[in-house]
């Protein structure tokens, strides 16, 4: 089973704090992803990465920075945190990339940000 | 206007009842289509593909409409273990394009 793990479920920050979210996976996948899950919104795309050290701005990347110095490991970083962005996260991996493949994104359990 | 648009519901139907209900999406040249399942507090996980033939598993089917731009989804014999939200999602290029999600909850 893939496994794709968040280093927290809820995390409390205060408004200009510098905040990392750690995201693991076990099953040697190539893509990572993180998204903000907000009410009627839905999932948006922050940032994705194909590989080590490469990382690709999503549809939302304002506020939020991005490293992967490991394949197993994506961490999303929120430089100067705000009361806007208080949001549930999700990491997620799938196994390949390309345009016209299909790849089951297998998400992690999600960290629910609050910024005060 | 959003890339995957979706009714969000709620859906309130009694055990064994069919529900359906569809998406839209806006860009047509859209590639690849999916139904993925939120449990309430939980990550998302793939219920299905779509395919341009429409396609079952077990009480699902799922349709694609490619001229129309909207996929479907009908659960059939409803069980309460199906309440949850119906993400619909679609695959443009290398990501994926989520929609808000469609609740239905199953009563007794």
């Amino acid at each position: 089973d893939v496994k794709v793990t968040q280093s927290s479920r809820y995390l409390v920050k205060r408004t200009g704090e510098k905040v990392f979210l750690e995201c693991v996976q076990d099953m040697d996948h190539e893509n990572m992803f993180w998204y903000r899950q907000d009410p009627g919104l839905g999932l948006r795309l922050i940032y994705f990465s194909y590989d080590v050290k490469m990382k690709e701005k999503g549809d939302i990347p304002e506020g939020y920075s991005v490293s992967r110095e490991k394949k197993e490991r994506f961490s999303l970083i929120l430089e100067s945190a705000s009361t806007n962005q208080t949001s549930m996260y999700l990491c997620a991996s799938s196994l390949l990339a390309g345009s016209s493949s299909y790849n089951e994104q297998f998400f992690g359990p999600g960290t629910r940000l609050t910024v005060l | 206007r959003k890339e995957v648009e979706q009714d969000p519901g709620p859906f309130n139907v009694p055990e064994g009842a069919t529900v359906a209900f569809n998406c839209t999406y806006s860009n047509s040249a859209s590639q690849s289509f999916f139904w993925y399942r939120q449990d309430c507090r939980k990550e998302p996980k793939l219920l299905m593909s779509v395919y341009s033939s429409g396609n079952e598993d077990g009480r699902f089917t799922a349709q694609l409409n490619r001229a129309s731009q909207y996929i479907s989804l009908l659960i059939r014999d409803s069980k309460l273990s199906d309440s949850a939200t119906y993400l619909c999602v679609v695959n443009n290029d290398y990501k994926l394009s989520f929609g808000a999600g469609t609740t239905v909850t199953v009563r007794a």
